[in-house]
């Protein structure tokens, strides 16, 4: 069966501070993979989403950056930390092909404070 | 920028009752999906309905998509704690776009 892992679950950074989240997804070859920000009371907010390797796609221009180095690994980084980079971050996977109409199965989520 | 409007926003009911949360568009949508999170979770797939008019069950859950594929509704028949969480419904326009998600509507069941 398929798993996704993500970590770490709770993580606390100073402002100015490098990010670095990683997604690894198991049991599935070739998955659609994405990075969401789910801040209280705004829904799940699209990141980044990647279709194979090295291929990565930004929804929302910001701080963060996201590559994609394996097949099942996802990663997203930032070389300075915002205030604003505060909130839970999920990362999911659907089945390769077509973006739309898949089901996507999420990660437990991370927890990022900025201080 | 199409958006996903869902309602209520907040939903406190006592065990056994009935609800209905709502999920509503001015766009088309291809499919559209229905998610419960729980704190500190990521959200799990309950339903994926594709066909206008199309009402999906599941135990205790209905859930129905519009004729016109624009909105949709989740019915909890005899809700119970264990429903306690946040609903997110999530729509997609076709094959290459990606999920919208609405901002959820978060339920609390009282024992």
């Amino acid at each position: 069966s398929q798993t996704i892992h993500q970590w770490p679950a709770t993580l606390v950074q100073p402002v100015g501070s490098p990010l670095s989240l990683e997604c690894t997804v198991e049991g599935t070859s070739n998955p659609n993979l994405y990075w969401y920000r789910q801040a209280a009371g705004r829904g799940l907010q699209l990141l980044f989403y990647s279709v194979g390797i090295g291929q990565i796609s930004s929804e929302v221009p910001q701080n963060l950056s996201a590559s994609r180095p394996q097949d099942r690994q996802f990663i997203l980084s930032s070389k300075k930390l915002l205030l604003s980079d505060s909130g839970f971050y999920l990362c999911a996977w659907s089945g390769g092909g077509g973006i739309g109409n898949q089901p996507q199965h999420f990660g437990d989520g991370t927890r990022l404070s900025i201080l | 920028t199409q958006l996903l409007e869902q309602s209520p926003q907040f939903l406190s009911i006592q065990e056994g009752e009935n609800l209905t949360v709502y999920c509503n568009s001015s766009s088309v949508f291809s499919s559209l999906q229905w998610y419960r999170q729980e704190p500190g979770e990521g959200p799990v797939l309950l339903v994926t309905v594709v066909t206008g008019g199309e009402v999906k069950k599941l135990k205790r859950l209905t859930f129905q998509f519009g004729d016109a594929r624009k909105d949709s509704s989740l019915h909890i028949t005899a809700a119970q704690p264990g429903d306690t969480g946040l609903y997110l419904c999530a729509g997609a326009h076709g094959s290459q776009g990606n999920l919208i998600f609405g901002k959820g509507t978060k339920l609390s069941v009282k024992p």
